[in-house]
């Protein structure tokens, strides 16, 4: 079947550095998603991607949709303490016959003091 | 506009107990997911609801999980009976178009 993905697995950066974070699969997506979940909470919806080379941003965060429609990535510039959680990719294969999307294992992001 | 609500928040139950989980999603979203998510295993979706009707229980453990969900704002996750495995974070999720699914804060189950 269908799979995500995702690197790396974690991250430990210091405050003030650039992440960068993606997704592949050997499958075509329709749709790209980028979730963060917190401790204790769901994940919560960053970014959504429809066309492929799409560029969005929101915040410090900029996720693209590559334009071969197999990856996408995030980048979060300049990161502060209250990016630490895990980062999950989430995508709508083309050709799934339902509307399933599928997540990756996740991005765990720590940052050092 | 209130988000996905689930509940309980948490929910501890002796091995061989019933437990439900229950969830209202959003207004005006068509589907309905339930997810479970533990360490070893991460992100499962378990079934999904279209227009209330399941179209996908693959991911349904085993026959002691049933989902119902009698109307547009209602659904429940039944485990019966529970086992210590089963103990993980549930999660309900709803999306307008199938795409862009918006998580509720979960239910943290924990069978001793």
């Amino acid at each position: 079947g269908q799979q995500l993905n995702q690197s790396p697995q974690s991250m430990f950066i210091q405050e003030g550095e650039d992440v960068s974070m993606n997704c592949t699969s050997s499958s075509i997506f329709n749709t790209w998603l980028w979730y963060k979940q917190e401790p204790g909470e769901g994940p919560v919806l960053l970014i959504a991607l429809y066309k492929a080379g799409e560029l969005t941003s929101n915040g410090r965060l900029t996720a693209q949709f590559g334009i071969t429609r197999k990856d996408s990535f995030l980048n979060i510039s300049a990161s502060i303490p209250s990016d630490v959680g895990i980062y999950f990719c989430a995508g709508q294969p083309m050709m799934n016959r339902d509307d399933k999307i599928i997540f990756g294992k996740g991005t765990r992001l720590h940052i050092l003091p | 506009d209130a988000g996905v609500i689930q509940s309980p928040r948490h929910e501890v139950t002796e091995m061989g107990q019933e437990v439900t989980l229950r969830c209202k999603p959003i207004s005006g979203h068509d589907y309905l997911f339930w997810y479970r998510q533990t360490m070893m295993r991460g992100l499962e979706l378990l079934i999904y609801f279209n227009n209330n009707v399941p179209i996908d229980d693959s991911g349904m453990p085993e026959d002691r999980f049933s989902a119902k969900m009698p109307n547009a704002s209602f659904s429940t996750l039944k485990i019966q009976p529970s086992e210590p495995r089963d103990s993980a974070v549930y999660f309900c999720a709803s999306s307008r178009t199938g795409g862009e699914v918006l998580f509720g804060p979960g239910t943290r189950l924990t069978v001793l």
